[in-house]
């Protein structure tokens, strides 16, 4: 079983449409979650960190679930901008700094 | 100015060369990273070093090595390069004082192409 598994893509929304995605882990051990971006050909950024209790960051709203071992991220109102890979990071176990990487969801968000 | 920099930014190189891709950081972070990204694949951690006599191999470490010659800097070298270390890399900085949000930061990327 992949560590960080998430649905590929790519997700072709139109501007102002509201999309979500999902991203499992399978290391219970794990304690921090993050949702980082991704420009084409650039280098990830951190878009938000997830806290146990959901968060939220203006158009962006994280959310975990650690029983079922789920992290999403919810895009209201999408924008041109927020066109990119959407990378869901999770560090490697309790204690552990080393994060892994998911392999990333593809949004297109179209005029 | 970037926090992190990485040099060169691209580069081709020929089967059974040396080379060296190098990192700075100005953010004065202890812990420092080197990943490699292929299509289909995500990131993959090849070194990581904690601080400057800490390095430690990561999940692709065989034909790499990589050097901390100071807290700000961390190398990497590929011995004897091969085509399929035809990869973008990247280098990352965390800082440890932020405990379980401990978040890592990216630098530019440094695309390498093996013929």
């Amino acid at each position: 079983r992949k560590e960080v598994e998430q649905d590929p893509g790519p997700f072709n929304v139109p501007e102002g449409a509201t999309v979500a995605f999902n991203c499992t882990y399978s290391n219970s051990a794990s304690q921090s979650f993050f949702w980082y971006r991704q420009d084409c050909r650039k280098e990830p950024k951190l878009l938000m960190s997830v806290y146990s209790s959901g968060n939220e960051d203006g158009r962006f709203t994280a959310q975990l679930n650690r029983a079922s071992q789920y992290i999403s991220l919810l895009i209201r109102d999408s924008k041109l901008s927020d066109s990119a890979t959407y990378l869901c990071v999770v560090n490697s176990g309790a204690g552990s700094y080393q994060l892994t990487f998911g392999k990333g969801t593809k949004l297109s968000v179209i005029p | 100015d970037a926090d992190v920099t990485q040099t060169p930014r691209n580069r081709i190189t020929k089967t059974g060369k040396r080379i060296m891709l190098e990192c700075s950081q100005t953010k004065g972070h202890d812990r420092m990273y080197w990943y490699r990204q292929d299509p289909g694949l995500g990131l993959r951690l090849i070194y990581y070093s904690f601080d400057v006599k800490d390095i430690n191999k990561g999940e692709i470490s065989d034909g790499y090595s990589v050097s901390r010659q100071a807290q700000a800097k961390f190398s990497l070298s590929l011995e004897s390069a091969i085509p399929n270390q035809t990869a973008l890399y990247f280098c990352a900085t965390s800082d440890r004082m932020k405990g379980a949000q401990e978040t890592q930061y990216f630098g530019p990327g440094t695309r390498l192409l093996v013929l």
